[in-house]
């Protein structure tokens, strides 16, 4: 079975510029996290989707981030504009359902400059 | 809120080591627990979960237990590998999933 793809594997953007991360879910995995992890922490949780309604997105930066999962399967998330802090890797993981058994992405690292 | 403290790294052990990487979690409900391990250069793998108290998880000979009397679920095993070097992670769920800040591992041969 395939696992939860991610693209792309490495990202290098100057500050003030804009990145789109890509996902592809596992198939019939009705739900999709988005989670941010820095250097030396826990990944954090951005956004959650269940199909393609939202269904908790209290942590995502709404001025900045942006996140959609058309059709339910694949999601990308967008950063606009970027900032330092904005350094880490961007973790995609999806889920048969809400409590079940997540399954993650190898991660986009982003690096700003 | 939710949250999970583990203890702090690295923890270097040498080979065939006892290993135990404490965790515990703060929770309105009855959350599941889980271990991941991420190696390096690699995403989140799950190692181990328990759905309910006095559940035992086990996978590649590590164990954890959940115990909801003292909110713990440390990560034990009785012989370590070198192969065993990575971070590891306590996570709960409840309506979402809050990990840890992780904790690195190295195995010393």
């Amino acid at each position: 079975e395939a696992g939860v793809a991610q693209s792309p594997r490495y990202k290098i953007i100057e500050k003030r510029q804009s990145v789109a991360f890509w996902c592809n879910p596992i198939s019939g995995h009705a739900t999709l996290y988005w989670y941010q992890q820095i250097l030396g922490q826990g990944p954090k949780l951005l956004i959650q989707f269940q199909n393609n309604g939202v269904v908790d997105d209290s942590q995502l930066p709404k001025d900045r981030f942006s996140a959609e999962r058309l059709k339910g399967v694949d999601s990308t998330l967008k950063i606009q504009p970027a900032k330092l802090e904005d350094s880490a890797v961007y973790l995609c993981a999806s889920s048969l359902g809400a409590n079940t058994e997540a399954f993650f992405g190898q991660g986009t690292r982003l690096t700003v400059v | 809120g939710n949250s999970v403290t583990q203890m702090e790294g690295p923890v270097t052990l040498s080979e065939e080591a006892f290993l135990t990487i404490n965790c515990t979690y703060t929770a309105t409900g009855y959350p599941s627990l889980f271990w991941y391990v991420q190696y390096p250069g690699e995403g989140l793998q799950l190692l181990l979960k328990a759905t309910k108290a006095d559940d035992k998880g086990s996978n590649k000979g590590f164990e954890a237990t959940y115990r909801k009397e003292t909110t713990s679920f440390h990560l034990e095993k009785g012989s370590v590998q070198v192969s065993d070097s990575a971070v590891y992670f306590c996570a709960l769920r409840d309506d979402k999933i809050i990990f840890g800040k992780g904790t690195r591992l190295h195995i010393l041969p």
